[in-house]
């Protein structure tokens, strides 16, 4: 079956840190740029970071850049996104995406999973 | 603050038609980047529904249509059902942020 199961997130403290990460099967997981989007409560879709297929490219929404930092591994099938310097407004569901598309700025999602809760509370 | 603006909320009856617009910018839109269309109920999965300003995913039904204009895009919605209620969200990507980005989101209700 063709998904996206992301990890458990948590709690934590503001400052804190936390990775989640997000298992691919039914696909080639190595063929295919990845992403991670969030929703913070009462607010619409955020695009948080984009890997591409082989892992050379990363990129950041400014609101992330140099806390956060993305990876994967294809022999493993599974991409990761580290949060560092968590703070209240990191507070969100996460989802993991699948990416589509021949030209980079074009790219959409086209798997998601079905999200994992970080909340940042003290 | 979205660079793409999006209804807050439309509805419609059963078996009617609604339109959501995506109005964006020179930046994004209007600068020939595809805007996306995705469906999404809270607690689940978002679906892409739209890719490439018009295509659908295999499965998604033709009741749903995308099309865009200059610097904005619509999805247009016939026939209405009652599984259509959820939140609707357009994405593209913006060459002054360097970044994809999502447009607000709509609340759609089917009366």
């Amino acid at each position: 079956e063709v998904q996206l199961l992301e990890s458990e997130g948590g709690l934590q403290q503001p400052g804190g840190s936390l990775r989640v990460s997000c298992a691919a099967s039914g696909f080639t997981f190595s063929s295919y740029a990845m992403s991670w989007v969030r929703q913070a409560p009462g607010k619409g879709l955020e695009w948080v970071s984009t890997i591409s297929s082989n892992g050379g490219g990363t990129f950041y929404a400014d609101s992330v850049k140099g806390r956060f930092t993305i990876s994967r591994d294809n022999s493993k099938n599974t991409q990761y996104l580290q949060l560092n310097s968590l703070t209240p407004e990191d507070t969100a569901v996460y989802y993991c995406a699948k990416g589509r598309g021949w030209k980079m700025q074009d790219w959409s999602f086209d798997l998601w999973g079905r999200g994992t809760q970080v909340t940042v509370s003290s | 603050q979205s660079v793409l603006t999006q209804p807050p909320s439309v509805s419609g009856a059963p078996g009617q038609r609604v339109t959501v617009s995506c109005t964006g910018s020179s930046s994004n839109v209007g600068a020939g980047y595809a805007v996306h269309w995705y469906q999404h109920l809270r607690g689940t999965a978002p679906k892409l529904l739209i890719y490439e300003d018009y295509n659908r995913p295999s499965g998604v039904p033709d009741r749903f249509a995308g099309s865009k204009s200059g610097t904005s895009a619509s999805l247009a919605i016939t026939g209405l059902q009652a599984e259509d209620e959820a939140d609707y969200y357009c994405q593209s990507y913006d060459s002054t942020l360097s970044s994809w980005v999502f447009g607000g989101g709509t609340k759609l209700t089917v009366l």
